[in-house]
Formats: structure tokens, C-alpha cells, sequence
């Protein structure tokens, strides 16, 4: 009954640094998302993906790129982590059904401070 | 663009006392609504939705109405408790099937 996955749950990098954030769906999900949720603003979607082998930009994608290698799992990858890039962020999935896709089901996000 | 605003928060209410959070959206087309709610700690999760005008949707005695003519879903709670203390988000998903969220409101319940 895992859901959506997201690991690390925590990070704090440097600015310059690079890391991976992952994100692991079990329910055979074809649409994966990218949010970063920053106060006062919401969640604002980075990038998504709507199959295996596919990505698109969202509406703040520049500094991020993400990578959809398997159906399950959508990387998102800060090349050099800037502090503007401190934020929460949240990876969702949706199914393709023509009434379901429009749920979105959430992970438990990861914390992101960049210093 | 889509865009949807909601009342600003914090809002604290007393337990059983009656909860209102406004959210009206812009969108082209017709969007389908939603509340999400966000526990400390944890994801988002669905809390209701609406596909299509004049539908209402509820869940753990929450409910919102589509409303056309006046871009609004309004989310109520006739009597809240301590356990809906989280923030809640107006969201709407357009014809590029992409979420387009609110701020956010923050809700404390006070014994």
C-alpha cells in the first residue's frame, strides 16, 4: 500500500551542489508531476511527465532537469543547487483513465534547504 | 492562463464553529475543481471535487458547489473539529490536464 514514494525526505546541500530527488509510484500511474510548494504560493508545478520516456516544462522548469526512464519513477535533478531552489517539494501521479486522471495522488514531499 | 485565488489565511475557528473558505478560479473551457487538504507533515491529499457546474462535492462533512456564473468553489463545514486543523487547497485542472493550485489557507481549530 506504498502510493508515491519520494526519497530523500530531507536534504540540506551547499550552493553549487548537485543531487537527485526521487520519486517511485506502485500504482501503475502513466502521468508523474514535479511540484515545489513555497509559502504564500502554493504548489507550482516544475515539470511532468506523461509516459514512460517522455518529460515536459511546467511553470518554473528552469534550473531542474527530470528524467522518466521507468514508468514507476520520475527523477527530478538540481545540476547546481542554487538558494532560490529552497523550497518543498512534492512528486504526484494520476492514472489515465478517462475520469481518474484527474486525481492527482501526492507523496509526503522532501525538504530541500540549498545554504 | 488559469489561476485560482483563495481567501488568505490563518483562519482559527473554535470547535463546532461554522467554516467558510472562499476560492474562485479563472480558466478557460470548463475545469474541473477540487480541495485538496495537507495534514502537518504529510502530502497532499483529495479532499472533494466537482466536474462540472452545479455539482457538488463532499467528503467527511465538507462540501463545495460548482458555480458557473460566479467562478466560485467555496468550501464549508457545518461544524469543525480538532482533527481539520491543515491547510487546504482550491485547485482546478484544465483541458492541458495540469493542476493549477491556490495558495493555500491555513485552518486552526481550537478546543
Amino acid at each position: 500500500n506504498a502510493g508515491v514514494t519520494q526519497t530523500p525526505k530531507f536534504r540540506v546541500l551547499k550552493t553549487g551542489q548537485s543531487m537527485t530527488l526521487l520519486c517511485a509510484q506502485d500504482m501503475n500511474h502513466e502521468y508523474m508531476y514535479w511540484y515545489r510548494q513555497d509559502p504564500g504560493m502554493g504548489l507550482r508545478l516544475i515539470h511532468y511527465s506523461v509516459g514512460e520516456g517522455t518529460t515536459a516544462k511546467g511553470e518554473v522548469p528552469d534550473g531542474y532537469n527530470v528524467s522518466r526512464l521507468k514508468k514507476q519513477n520520475f527523477l527530478l535533478g538540481l545540476e547546481s543547487a542554487a538558494p532560490s531552489q529552497t523550497s518543498v517539494y512534492f512528486c504526484a501521479s494520476t492514472p489515465s483513465g478517462a475520469i481518474a486522471k484527474n486525481i492527482q495522488y501526492f507523496g509526503a514531499g522532501t525538504r530541500l534547504s540549498v545554504l | 492562463g488559469n489561476s485560482v485565488t483563495q481567501m488568505e489565511g490563518p483562519v482559527t475557528l473554535s470547535e463546532e464553529a461554522f467554516l467558510t473558505i472562499n476560492c474562485t478560479y479563472t480558466a478557460t473551457g470548463y475545469p474541473s475543481l477540487f480541495w485538496y487538504v495537507q495534514y502537518p507533515g504529510e502530502g497532499l491529499q483529495l479532499l472533494l471535487k466537482a466536474t462540472k457546474a452545479d455539482d457538488k462535492g463532499s467528503n467527511k462533512g465538507f462540501e463545495a458547489t460548482y458555480r458557473k456564473e460566479t467562478t466560485s468553489f467555496h468550501l464549508e463545514k457545518g461544524s469543525v473539529q480538532v482533527s481539520d486543523s491543515a491547510v487546504y487547497f482550491c485547485a482546478l485542472i484544465g483541458s492541458a490536464r495540469q493542476l493549477t493550485f491556490g495558495s493555500g489557507t491555513q485552518l486552526t481549530v481550537l478546543p
